[in-house]
This record gives C-alpha cells, structure tokens and sequence, in this order.
C-alpha cells in the first residue's frame, strides 16, 4: 500500500491564483481530513469527509472547496489564493470513527 | 471549546527522560493520541490511549492520563538524538475528528 499520497510536494502561486492540492489514500478508509498547520498553531482541520459524496467544514474552510466523489480521493480547492494561506497542508485518512489517523507528507504552498 | 494546550518547547540532555505534557478540555474524548513529526514530514502516530486507561508503556514510551485533571503526559525514557522532532497531542472530538495541540519541540542535548 502507497498509504496517503499528496502532490504536490512544494507549490508557489500569486495571489488570485486557484490551484487543487491531491490527496489519495489506497486503504479504502471513509473519513478523509484536509488540516494545515502554521508554526505555533499546530494542525487546524479544514475541511473532512466521512465517506464518498459527503463532505463538512471543519474549523477553518473560508478559501477552501473540497469534494469526495470516490472513496480514494479528496481534493482540495483554493478558489482565489491569498497570502494568509501559506502554509503546510496535510492529508489524513482513517476507516472510521476514532481510529488510527493516517497522514500524508505535506504540500508546502506559499501565495505572494 | 475546543482547546488542547502544550508548551513550545522542552530541551533534554541525551540520555535523559524527556516529558511532554499536553492538557485537554473534551471530558468526553474517547481516545487521545501521541504524534511525531520530524522535520519535512508528516505526522506519525506513536501511541494512544483510551480515555479509560491511566497509563500505557510500550518500550521507551509511557503515556499517562489524569481525567481529573484533563492531563496527558509522554515520558520518552533514555532519550536518543533520532527523538528531536516536534511532538503533537491530540484528543478525539465526537466521531469526526481530532483536535491537536500546538506541538512540543523536543530538542536533544549531547
């Protein structure tokens, strides 16, 4: 198994630019997570999925779509990129409820 | 709300035990959970606990739950140099997601 899969690993937009961050997970986990994390802030959760054609917002969603149309991927959208939105962006996946969290390797993405 | 609490930092002499300490407030969180993150990478899962339990060893590690006083700590024994990483504790909140802390530096000193 690849496990959680996330491209790309590095990105640099302008600020108005849109741009999809990937994620896959090939474990046939339902709940998918979107978090970023800033220094000193730990992992904020902004988007989540608990199975295909489900998705909620999470603590912070303002500037981000996402969508689950099969159970393997889960997009996540920035409609028009901002500088507050450089960050770290992680993938997660788990079978379900509160069990074990599995974690990609990060996009780092900088809007200027 | 939700808010789980670490301090920033914690400097350990190799050899040494290391304790990071995380405080929660869901009283009604069903797992808490140890991350590792070491510099470029994703989080990795060390180790978690029921909200039942008081303690938990495996190997090195030793978790410790005080619900009274919504307390976690990690105790890593003999701490090694491949210990420096950033150290996240995280407590499940409903059945939807994990709330983290704003992670530990752990730092090693020869």
């Amino acid at each position: 198994n690849a496990g959680v899969t996330q491209t790309p690993k590095f990105q640099v937009l302008k600020t108005g630019q849109s741009m999809t961050l990937q994620c896959a997970q090939d474990m046939n986990h339902e709940y998918m997570s979107w978090y970023r994390q800033d220094p000193g802030m730990g992992l904020r959760l902004i988007h989540y999925s608990v199975g295909a054609g489900i998705t909620d917002q999470g603590e912070v969603p303002n500037g981000y779509n996402v969508s689950r149309s099969t159970t393997e991927d889960f997009p996540l959208r920035l409609l028009s990129a901002a500088p507050s939105q450089t960050s770290v962006y992680f993938c997660a996946s788990r079978r379900g409820g509160a069990d074990t969290q599995y974690f990609g390797p990060g996009t780092r993405l900088t809007v200027l | 709300g939700e808010d789980v609490e670490q301090s920033l930092f914690l400097s350990v002499r190799e050899g040494d035990s290391s304790v990071i300490n995380c405080t929660y407030t869901d009283s009604s969180s069903t797992y808490l959970y140890w991350y590792k993150q070491e510099p470029g990478a994703g989080l990795q899962l060390l180790t978690y606990i029921f909200s039942n339990m008081d303690m938990k060893q495996d190997q090195r590690l030793t978790v410790l739950l005080n619900k009274k006083d919504k307390h976690l700590s990690l105790r890593i024994a003999d701490t090694q140099t491949g210990d420096s990483a950033i150290y996240f504790c995280a407590e499940t909140m409903g059945a939807q997601k994990l709330v983290f802390g704003q992670g530990t530096r752990l730092t090693i000193n020869p």
